[in-house]
């Protein structure tokens, strides 16, 4: 069964401080990984695809990388407005198959 | 604008009562996701349309939850006789063959 696993569940930063969200996937084939943001009250917003291991993609202070089992979600020198729920997502190849399968996600807080 | 919007975007009902919420995707956009989200929780897959079509529906839905597009664009889902269970966000996203799939704001319901 398609399964992902986010760690730390939460994670308390200060400002500045470097740290990485981890992604843990099983997939019976990976069409793409995806990272997403979420503030409370409102609805996903799309950060990354990732299609193949050995990928990274880089946008400001976020940088994600993929390997077969896992993807990291870096996070460089953050600041108090990258507080916010962070939501890995894979879609498997299986078929006609395009639903997303969610991790339960990590809550970061950065401390100024 | 013109991201994916969704309408209302809050909906306090009482429970046994019918609701129905709008979703309008990226205009380039075939594919139509519905997903639910509760406190806590990654977004739990409801439905998929391309184009016009359904081509999948969770089997953890009710015959009381009902999707349509019945022109390729717009999308609606309808609720009947609604239950306290039901309270959640009820997300709306879009995408193309891409695979990424772009979140609206959501549509926040409470059943009393």
């Amino acid at each position: 069964e398609d399964q992902v696993t986010q760690s730390p569940e939460a994670l308390r930063l200060q400002e500045g401080e470097s740290s990485s969200l981890n992604c843990s996937y099983t997939v019976s084939g990976l069409r793409g990984l995806f990272w997403y943001r979420q503030d409370p009250g409102k609805g996903p917003e799309f950060l990354f695809t990732l299609y193949s291991a050995g990928e990274e993609k880089e946008k400001e202070r976020l940088k994600a990388t993929l390997t077969k089992k896992e993807s990291f979600l870096h996070i460089t020198a953050p600041k108090p407005e990258d507080s916010a729920t962070y939501l890995c997502a894979v879609q498997g190849n299986a078929g006609n198959n395009r639903k997303l399968i969610w991790g339960l996600g990590t809550s970061l807080a950065v401390n100024p | 604008d013109t991201g994916v919007s969704q309408d209302p975007r809050h909906k306090i009902t009482k429970r046994g009562q019918n609701v129905t919420f709008r979703c309008d995707p990226i205009s380039e956009h075939n594919r139509l996701y519905w997903y639910r989200q509760t406190l806590g929780q990654g977004p739990e897959f409801l439905t998929y349309f391309q184009n016009e079509a359904q081509l999948e529906k969770s089997r953890l839905l009710s015959d009381r939850f009902s999707a349509e597009r019945p022109k390729g664009s717009f999308s609606t889902l309808e609720i009947q006789r609604t239950e306290q269970g039901d309270s959640a966000m009820y997300l709306c996203a879009s995408g193309s063959a891409q695979e990424t799939q772009y979140f609206g704001p959501g549509t926040r319901l409470l059943v009393l």
